[in-house]
């Protein structure tokens, strides 16, 4: 079945520092991938979608590109923020309406 | 304005008591959503409904059920509670079933079994 894999947390990184964090999936075809955001005490927001290879999506300063060639779809920033400490998920959709989450990357900037 | 509303936030409650959740979506959506999330912060579908017919319905214990009055609401009743119950619980709605569509999260409704 479908899957998704994320890079391990936590995550500590320093105010202004660059962010990967890894996403890759298991799907036959051609799903759509999405970067959901989880702030303290609340619930996912979506961060960003892709829905074909090659496609960027991107917001807040955040990006993601899909690869269909690696199976990936890595969530980066060039210069985080203390603000953006939360629990990262990638998730994956495909056919019937079923959203495949990520085990999620908790982030921590730290000033 | 509170788009996607669950309560209680959060609920503590005794082994084998029945307990239901409740989420109402002022989006005007079609499909609405339950996740659990457990203690590892992983994330599951459990069901789905669109305009109050069930569309998913994952791997969940017959003691988890689902009922959806109307299209903007749809509340998780849970028989005989176990110790393995206690998560979070997140709604959710989009407005159609279609994946371009995103979801749209409540707050999480924090379940502790004593």
């Amino acid at each position: 079945g479908n899957s998704v894999t994320q890079m391990e947390g936590p995550v500590t990184l320093s105010e202004e520092a660059f962010l990967t964090i890894n996403c890759t999936y298991t799907a036959t075809g051609y799903p759509s991938l999405f970067w959901y955001v989880q702030y303290p005490g609340e619930g996912l927001q979506l961060l960003l979608k892709a829905t074909k290879a090659d496609d960027k999506g991107s917001n807040k300063g955040f990006e993601a590109t899909y690869r269909k060639e690696t199976t990936s779809f890595h969530l980066e920033k060039g210069s985080v923020q203390v603000s953006d400490s939360a629990v990262y998920f990638c998730a994956l959709q495909q056919g019937a309406q079923k959203l495949v989450f990520g085990q999620g990357t908790r982030l921590t900037i730290n000033p | 304005d509170t788009a996607v509303s669950q309560t209680p936030k959060y609920l503590v409650t005794q082994m084998g008591n029945d307990k239901s959740i409740k989420c109402e979506q002022n989006l005007g959506h079609d499909t609405m959503y339950w996740y659990k999330q457990d203690s590892k912060k992983f994330l599951k579908i459990m069901f789905s409904y669109n305009n109050k017919e069930l569309i998913i319905n994952e791997t969940v214990p017959n003691r988890f059920s689902p009922k959806s009055p109307d299209k903007a609401h749809l509340n998780l009743h849970i028989n005989s509670l176990e110790l393995g119950d206690s998560a979070v619980y997140f709604c959710a709605s989009s407005p159609t079933p279609d994946i371009l569509q995103p979801q749209h999260f409540g707050d999480g409704t924090r379940l502790s079994i004593l």
